[in-house]
């Protein structure tokens, strides 16, 4: 399948720092997803990226869809406690249609 | 409100015997997906079906088969377990292309 870089691995960070992770692919994506994961249940979609160059916002969280088609990348902003969790990025599967092929994740540990 | 249901939260089985996880939904989505997800590897596709009656392999679908005899549920089974499907299991299922990705809370498998 598809190989999808993300990085960092983890981030270990002060409340209010500002944080950024990206995510790469061996192949053009026509689609790029990020989702968070809560310790202790299933991962959640945060944003969804459809074109090349988009740039969209959900509350602090900002994602874009690279211009390559090729790579995306997550910022948070003046991140707080409950950001904490597992992010991924994801990007359909390259031979299971509907299915979605996920980057390892970034683990963001937040201290107060 | 629809939502998708995995069952039990917690298995201990031992090596060599059958185990079956259930996964239910209740969004009448055609597209269900079974992933496990470990250390290092992060969401990895084991097996997907399209509809009633359909079935296929994902990346690591050794060992495992899944069958869809109506829309709601798509029971994954494990033929004999081993130690190396220690692992989270996430059930999900979505409706067309480009609709969110709806992920289950998991079930925690340990074979020992």
């Amino acid at each position: 399948g598809q190989q999808l870089n993300q990085s960092p691995q983890s981030m270990f960070i002060q409340e209010g720092e500002d944080v950024s992770m990206n995510c790469t692919s061996s192949s053009i994506f026509n689609t790029w997803l990020w989702y968070k994961q809560d310790p202790g249940e299933g991962p959640v979609l945060l944003i969804a990226l459809y074109k090349a160059g988009e740039l969209t916002s959900n509350g602090r969280l900002t994602a874009q869809f690279g211009i390559t088609r090729k790579d995306s990348f997550l910022n948070i902003s003046a991140s707080i406690p409950s950001d904490v969790g597992i992010y991924f990025c994801a990007g359909p599967g390259s031979n299971s249609g509907y299915a979605l092929n996920f980057g390892k994740g970034t683990s963001l540990l937040v201290t107060p | 409100d629809a939502e998708i249901t995995q069952s039990p939260r917690h298995k201990i089985t031992e090596t060599g015997r059958q185990v079956t996880l259930a996964c239910h939904q209740t969004w009448n989505h055609n597209n269900m997906f079974w992933y496990r997800q470990d250390l290092g590897h992060g969401l990895r596709l084991i097996h997907y079906s399209y509809g009633v009656q359909d079935t296929n392999k994902g990346e690591v679908s050794d060992g495992y088969s899944v069958s869809r005899s109506n829309t709601e549920d798509l029971p994954l089974t494990l033929e004999s377990a081993a130690s190396s499907q220690t692992s989270v299991y996430f059930c999900a299922s979505r409706g067309q292309e480009n609709s969110p990705l709806h992920f289950g809370n998991g079930t925690r498998l340990t074979v020992t």
